[in-house]
């Protein structure tokens, strides 16, 4: 079975620092991956996506991951967080291959101060 | 855009009732998913739905159904809520398997 590890459950930034949250994922196979933001009081968003092609993928809002298939990581990472960055994140991971759903890290709540 | 929409934002039912949970999604979607968030735990995937009238059992299925008779449509069913299902429950849809889920905006369920 699959499974996704994040290993930070609370990160505390301030403003301009660097960020860099860990995804581990366990699958043999093809996989797709995801990361979701959530701020406080809204849905869950699409911050990026690999599916195949260059393992350096940006996002929204100045993010990006970068997908190491040796280590099965798939490390999500801003040069400067902003006060708005504050929100949960979490990373998901599906098998390449039709009726087969997301699997959720368990998320890392990042705090920004300004 | 994709649009997700789950029938209620706040529900507070009794122990014992029958309780559902609707969503709809107006993509033509295939493939329809249902998770409960709590902290600390993330989300983890009930059942999800690949076509209509399929289903199959995510993580948690224990206490739950579903039920799919139209491509909009996806609704979880509490048989006999019980206060240890108290959460938020999470809708999501998908076209094929490298897309990304939409999600809806979430129900806050809670059983008392």
């Amino acid at each position: 079975a699959q499974s996704v590890s994040q290993h930070n459950h609370h990160v505390i930034l301030s403003e301009a620092a660097s960020l860099e949250l860990g995804c581990n994922y366990s699958y043999g196979g093809t996989v797709n991956l995801f990361w979701y933001v959530q701020y406080p009081g809204q849905h869950l968003q699409l911050l990026l996506k690999y599916f195949s092609g260059d393992p350096l993928v940006k996002g929204i809002k100045g993010f990006e991951a970068e997908f190491i298939k040796s280590k099965f990581s798939f490390n999500l990472r801003k040069p400067s967080v902003q006060w708005s960055d504050t929100a949960e994140y979490f990373c998901a991971v599906n098998a390449n291959q039709a009726g087969t759903a997301l699997i959720f890290g368990k998320g890392t709540t990042l705090s920004v101060s300004s | 855009d994709v649009k997700v929409t789950q029938s209620s934002r706040y529900l507070v039912k009794r122990t014992g009732e029958k309780v559902f949970l609707e969503c709809v999604q107006d993509m033509d979607h295939e493939n329809m998913f249902w998770y409960r968030q709590d902290p600390g735990l993330g989300l983890r995937l009930i059942y999800f739905s690949y076509d209509v009238k399929m289903k199959e059992k995510g993580d948690i299925p224990e206490g739950y159904s579903v039920s799919r008779e139209k491509k909009e449509r996806f609704s979880l069913i509490l048989e006999s809520a019980s206060t240890n299902q108290t959460s938020m429950y999470l809708c999501a849809s998908r076209d094929k398997s490298h897309q990304p889920q939409h999600f809806g905006d979430g129900t806050r369920l809670s059983i008392l």
